[in-house]
């Protein structure tokens, strides 16, 4: 089974800041995916950025780089310069490269304040 | 292509109601799963289809749930007999293999909200 844990309580982050999000994993499978999305209060799940299990340098996609530690089985978020529109619920999440059905965290709430 | 879509946004039945909520997937993708997700949670996978084949049910998907996705397009999920605990957002995603990297990127609908009085 596939287990990813969340647990930091909600951020207030100033604008222009980064900011980290934590998230540690747990599974079996050799092979994996690990994403994370980005929920605005309108409900959709945007995708964000992607790492996969074997993928020997961090993944980055624009201000999202996510800090992959395999042996520590975390997947950090790091969102750089944030802005008012980051505002939202942030989900880790994993999948196994064979059925890819995604199990995700409880989410990390962020406030961006100007 | 405007993206995955669901109808209907917002559903307010009654309990012991049947409820019947439709997604229509990103043209060009085989995939397509369902998702419940709860007030305060993430989203809890429910089922997925290859084309038109069930491949997977999780155990969260009671004999009161059924899904059906006909000649492999749009997707319904019906709720039989509605139960207030079935209130939440049913989020639907769906996805084809990208090469560059090589994985199955979901793209999530909008959802449903479901709420059962």
């Amino acid at each position: 089974a596939q287990k990813i844990t969340q647990t930091q309580p909600g951020m207030f982050v100033q604008e222009k800041e980064a900011v980290t999000l934590d998230c540690t994993y747990d599974t079996s499978d050799p092979s994996y995916g690990l994403f994370w999305y980005k929920q605005p209060s309108s409900g959709e799940m945007i995708f964000l950025i992607y790492q996969g299990s074997y993928d020997q340098q961090n993944a980055t996609e624009g201000r999202y780089s996510l800090n992959f530690q395999k042996a520590r089985k975390s997947a950090n978020l790091v969102i750089s310069a944030s802005q008012l529109g980051d505002s939202a619920m942030y989900f880790c999440a994993m999948s196994s490269y064979g059925n890819n059905r995604l199990a995700f965290g409880k989410g990390n709430q962020v406030v961006v304040i100007p | 292509d405007t993206g995955v879509s669901q109808d209907p946004r917002h559903k307010i039945t009654k309990r012991g109601q049947n409820v019947t909520f439709r997604c229509d997937p990103i043209s060009e993708h085989n995939r397509l799963y369902w998702y419940r997700q709860t007030l305060g949670q993430g989203p809890e996978f429910l089922t997925y289809f290859q084309n038109e084949a069930q491949l997977e049910k999780s155990r969260l998907l009671s004999d009161r749930f059924s899904a059906e996705r006909p000649k492999g397009s749009f997707s319904t999920l019906e709720i039989q007999r509605t139960e207030q605990g079935d209130s939440a957002m049913y989020l639907c995603a769906s996805s084809a293999w990208t090469s560059q990297p090589g994985r199955y990127e979901q793209y999530f609908g909008p959802g449903t909200r479901l709420t059962v009085t």
